[in-house]
């Protein structure tokens, strides 16, 4: 089982670009959760969703972010036009059901540098 | 709203000496709780959680945890501490009551350091 697989690792991207963060759940989990950590801070929830469903968006940024849960592939966290302040490391989390069951399984991480 | 608390920024401790990490909760009814370890350059590692039942938790690597309600707190304890335990520790609870949106919310976690 190889476990959550973000990808990619390290992400550069220039103000205005976009960026996309994938992560691939556990095998057999089917809610994916993402967290974003900035320097020195604790983990702050973005979104949780299920597949093809978006159960909890509380966290998201009502502009230029968005995140998707296809029936097939990775789900995907996009950031369109990145400023300085998106620098951080995004997590993804997933879990076979709900998370006080079972938990969460944590994926290494993407970390976002806008330049 | 749920939230959690660590009020240590960062913990000091000699090796082979005893650890606790601090952790105290706010949720409007009976909470799920959850220690989690960070290593550098890494994503957050499950330890231990505390759902029902016995109020002394325990958890990977030697960690422990002990509800308390009356104190709404959930510290991480650890009889001897090793080098290798240095890292980030996060506290997370959540609210039993929550319907469908079971989201985990994270205190702002604490740095152990261990020293020989």
């Amino acid at each position: 089982n190889a476990g959550v697989m973000q990808n990619p690792r390290h992400l550069v991207r220039r103000r205005g670009q976009e960026a996309r963060l994938r992560c691939s759940p556990m095998k057999g989990h089917s809610h994916v959760y993402w967290y974003r950590q900035l320097p020195e801070e604790g983990l702050k929830f973005m979104v949780y969703l299920q597949k093809e469903n978006i159960i909890d968006e509380s966290g998201m940024p009502k502009e230029r972010f968005s995140a998707e849960f296809p029936k097939e592939g990775p789900s995907i966290l996009r950031i369109q036009q990145v400023v300085r302040g998106d620098s951080a490391a995004y997590f993804c989390a997933s879990s076979e059901g709900r998370a006080d069951n079972y938990g969460y399984t944590f994926g290494s991480g993407t970390r976002l540098t806008v330049v | 709203a749920q939230s959690v608390a660590q009020p240590e920024d960062q913990v000091n401790v000699a090796e082979g000496n005893p650890l606790t990490v601090k952790c105290t909760y706010s949720v409007s009814g009976n909470p799920y709780l959850f220690w989690y370890v960070q290593y550098p350059n890494r994503g957050l590692q499950f330890l231990l959680k505390y759902i029902t039942g016995d109020n002394l938790v325990k958890g990977s690597y030697g960690f422990e945890a002990e509800f308390n309600k009356s104190q709404t707190s959930f510290h991480l304890k650890k009889p001897s501490a090793l080098v290798s335990d240095s890292a980030l520790y996060f506290c997370a609870v959540r609210d039993k009551r929550t319907g469908t949106a079971s989201k985990l919310t994270f205190g702002t976690g604490t740095r152990l350091q261990v020293t020989l």
